[in-house]
């Protein structure tokens, strides 16, 4: 089955810690996304990549780096310089730049 | 800022009845989105609107789009408990960058 894969469903961060979300495709998508979801809120976007080996920062980068060294694969880091990481974290890809976006399940990540 | 803005922001009604929702944007745009997130999950596309079309089905599913109003409604016939879901719009920037802004979303609620 063709689709996008978040891994871990959850995830716990120690004080100081960075932890590295992963987002895996197998859509043939150059396009990748990733996005930040508060409760009862919409998405923010932290971070995209339109082709291999290249990426933006979104309106909410700071405390996050990303790396897109394969066209399947888009993982996030939430490093500790980003005091407010817990939020429900969406990746997401398309074949062409928005256009219809295909979202994993996403990842919860929370602070201990 | 938010490109989109849906109203209301929540929507409780019975089976069977209709549901609308409303999403306004403040810049000109070439296309606007809907997605439906189940809670806890990734969201899923509903409907693509181009700015040159005035309205779209699928299924039981009419959207339409007034770019003199910047505005669009989605409208969900004979509803059922499964469409419980908060429902979003994705706007992208006419001349502007390579992403889509989300709104805040509409929650709805519909009762057996």
């Amino acid at each position: 089955d063709g689709g996008i894969t978040q891994s871990p469903k959850y995830l716990f961060r120690k004080e100081g810690q960075n932890v590295t979300l992963s987002c895996e495709q197998n859509l043939n998508h150059d396009a990748m996304y990733w996005y930040r979801q508060d409760p009862g809120q919409g998405l923010r976007l932290i971070y995209y990549s339109q082709i291999v080996n290249d990426f933006q920062k979104g309106d909410i980068a700071e405390g996050y780096s990303v790396s897109r060294e394969k066209k399947e694969s888009f993982p996030l880091t939430v490093t500790s310089a980003q005091k407010n990481p817990t939020a429900f974290y969406l990746c997401a890809s398309t074949r062409r730049t928005n256009e219809k976006l295909f979202f994993g399940s996403g990842t919860q990540l929370s602070v201990l | 800022s938010q490109q989109g803005e849906e109203d209301p922001q929540a929507l409780s009604i019975q089976e069977g009845e209709n549901a609308t929702m409303n999403c306004s944007y403040k810049t000109s745009i070439n296309n606007l989105q809907w997605y439906r997130q189940n809670s806890g999950r990734g969201l899923v596309h509903l409907i693509l609107i181009r700015s040159n079309e005035r309205e779209k089905h699928s299924g039981r599913l009419r959207v339409t789009l007034d770019t003199s109003k910047k505005s669009s409604s989605l409208l969900i016939t004979a509803s059922r408990a499964a469409d419980t879901a908060s429902y979003f719009c994705a706007t992208d920037k006419r001349g502007g960058s390579e992403k889509l802004v989300f709104g805040k979303g509409t929650k709805l609620t519909v009762n057996p």
